[in-house]
Formats: C-alpha cells, sequence, structure tokens
C-alpha cells in the first residue's frame, strides 16, 4: 500500500535560521508531489510542485524552494527562515486523475 | 483559471442531524471533485469524490452530488456523530498531467453531542 512519510512534526526555528523538510512516498512510482502551506485560518495554498526528478515548479514567489533529488523524495528548504514563514506544512502526492494523499504536517513556528 | 466557492465557512449541528456543503466551480472543463477531511493538527483526508460522468455517490452516511449544468457540487453527511466535526475542503480539477486541483476554503463542522 501507499503511504507518505512527512518529518518533522513540529519544528520551532529562529528568524534566519535554515529551514529542511524531508517528505517520502512509498509504494508507488512516478507520482506527483507537492508542497502546501496552511497559515492560520483554513486554506491549502500550493507553494511547490514535481512531475518527475529535478523538476520543480514555484506557485509562489518567497524565500522557499523545492527539490526532488529522487523520485518519491521531495525536499522544503530555506536558507533564511522569516516570522511570515510560520505555518502548517503539508506534503502530499498523487498520481494523474486521481485525488491527493497527504501527509500528517509539519507546525512550524518560527520565533 | 479556475475558481471554487464553498459555503458555509462554518456549520453547526446536532449530534444526528444532516449535514449539507456547498461548492461552485467556475471552469467547465473541471472533471474531478474529491472532498477532503481535516481533523485538527493533522493532514487532510480524502473522504469521497465524484467524476463529471456521474450525477450522485455514496459511502455510508456520506454523499457527493454533482450538477455540471449549474456548476455546483455538494458534500451530504447523514446521521452526524462527533467525530465527524472537522474542516472540510472541496476541490475541482481537469485531471490533467500535473493535477493541480483548486480547492475551496473550507467549511468548519461543528457536531454537537
Amino acid at each position: 500500500s501507499q503511504t507518505i512519510h512527512q518529518w518533522p512534526a513540529t519544528l520551532v526555528q529562529p528568524v534566519g535560521s535554515p529551514l529542511s523538510l524531508e517528505c517520502t512516498v512509498e509504494g508507488t512510482s512516478n507520482p506527483n508531489l507537492y508542497w502546501y502551506r496552511q497559515a492560520a485560518g483554513r486554506g491549502l495554498q500550493l507553494l511547490f510542485y514535481s512531475v518527475g526528478i529535478g523538476q520543480i515548479s514555484s506557485e509562489v514567489p518567497q524565500n522557499l524552494s523545492a527539490s526532488r533529488p529522487q523520485d518519491r523524495q521531495f525536499i522544503l528548504s530555506s536558507k533564511k527562515l522569516l516570522l511570515s514563514d510560520s505555518g502548517f506544512y503539508l506534503c502530499a502526492w498523487s498520481v494523474r486523475g486521481h485525488g491527493y494523499t497527504f501527509g500528517s504536517g509539519t507546525r512550524l513556528t518560527v520565533v | 483559471g479556475e475558481n471554487v466557492e464553498q459555503h458555509p465557512s462554518t456549520l453547526s449541528v446536532q449530534e444526528g442531524d444532516s449535514a449539507v456543503i456547498k461548492c461552485t466551480y467556475s471552469d467547465s472543463a473541471s472533471n474531478y471533485f474529491p472532498w477532503y477531511k481535516q481533523e485538527l493538527g493533522k493532514g487532510p483526508q480524502l473522504i469521497i469524490d465524484i467524476r463529471s460522468n456521474v450525477g450522485e455517490k455514496k459511502d455510508q452516511r456520506i454523499a457527493v452530488t454533482l450538477n455540471k449544468t449549474a456548476k455546483h457540487f455538494s458534500l451530504h453527511i447523514t446521521e452526524t456523530q462527533p467525530e465527524d466535526s472537522a474542516v472540510y475542503f472541496c476541490a475541482a480539477s481537469d485531471g490533467g498531467g500535473s493535477y493541480i486541483p483548486t480547492f475551496g476554503r473550507g467549511t468548519s463542522l461543528i457536531v454537537h453531542p
């Protein structure tokens, strides 16, 4: 069966520090991978998506970046965090024509 | 691009009542409409979906209806239970290669015991 792993679950980081969030998928090949952010309130904001290794599309210009070094690995990074980067980060995967499977999320607090 | 409107933003019901959440979409090319349930502190979970060649789909206490002409779709939950309390999101997409759905803003459903 397909599973998605996302870690860490919670993270408190000082302003200006780097960030690395990792997401891995098991049980499927060549999935589409996504990073979403959910700020206070409820909306889901798409940050990045990838349809293959090394292929990254950015939806929102900001100080975050994403990489896909392996087929089932998706990494969200930042060189210097801002207070506004605080939020709930969600990784997701899908195959064409089907819904998302979301990870359990990372609660990031930038202090 | 696609625009999805979701109503209401908050819905409060008594246990055992029915709950209905409605979404409208703008792009007639959209053909796949999933619904997600997000419990507090967790990632959203796909609970039911419907494709444009179907008018209604049921799974136990939940059902989704689709009106392509009017471009709206709805989630129906019958015999609500406290564990149904969560935020529900609708979404619409054309099922394309990159599959980027447009999400509604979410409905917070509160079921009072």
